[in-house]
């Protein structure tokens, strides 16, 4: 699997935006990244995900580099509803039909008044 | 699109009753849906994987005898914690893949979670 590696916590000031960073240094060529977030005592929500171009939809920005080896979220302007832990997941084999999400610990974001 | 619900969202049982929890998905078809739990204060741990008409993939350390689940159509699984006890209070959460059309990739989507309280 290829392991990531997010920051424990993160503030952000409501209205600013809000950049997520994740390692995965070991991620192979046809695996994807995922991004998924829980708000507390809810299920996880689908944000977005990537292969190697940078991605946006109307949630947020993915922005991988060249090398692959780490990813940034990008949440253009932060709201107090986007607290949150933030997963980012590199899936083993999901450049296939069947694979796993392995849920680390996250990125716990708070965003503040 | 993509909405995935589960029912009930909150259970209270008695030690050694067992309890359904439904996971459906509300606007697609879902041919392989997954099974997870969530202690307080942890992140989720996969328990199974099932496939719509076939037996389902169980974790390590997961015991089949005492989660059942059942895939019995495209939109519906359901997961039965027989037998239940006080540890098995857990939050448990469903997700289903959406397969898009032709794409050798595809997206989880989850449900809300069911709060299970054993006493």
């Amino acid at each position: 699997d290829a392991k990531t590696t997010q920051p424990p916590s993160m503030d952000c000031a409501e209205g600013r935006a809000a950049n997520l960073p994740c390692n995965h240094s070991t991620i192979s060529g046809n695996e994807y990244v995922y991004w998924y977030r829980q708000i507390h005592s809810q299920g996880p929500q689908y944000i977005i995900h990537g292969l190697k171009n940078n991605e946006t939809n109307e949630m947020a920005s993915l922005i991988i580099t060249e090398d692959r080896k780490s990813s940034t979220l990008i949440l253009p302007h932060a709201t107090l509803r986007d607290t949150a832990v933030y997963y980012c997941i590199v899936p083993p084999n999901s450049g296939g039909s069947n694979y796993k999400l392995t849920f680390g610990k996250g990125t716990l974001l708070t965003v503040n008044p | 699109g993509a909405v995935v619900s589960q029912h009930p969202s909150r259970v209270i049982c008695k030690s050694g009753t067992s309890v359904k929890i439904e996971c459906r998905s509300l606007d697609f078809q879902a041919t392989t849906m997954f099974w997870y739990r969530q202690f307080p204060k942890q992140s989720l741990m996969l328990m199974a994987t099932s496939n719509e008409g076939s037996k389902a993939t169980y974790e390590q350390g997961v015991e089949k005898d005492k989660f059942l689940i059942n895939h019995a159509s495209l939109t519906l699984s359901t997961l039965t914690v027989t037998s239940a006890h006080p540890e098995d209070s857990s939050f448990y959460i469903c997700s289903a893949k959406q397969v898009r059309g032709s794409f050798t990739w595809d997206t989880q989507y989850f449900g809300p979670g069911t709060r299970l309280t054993v006493l």
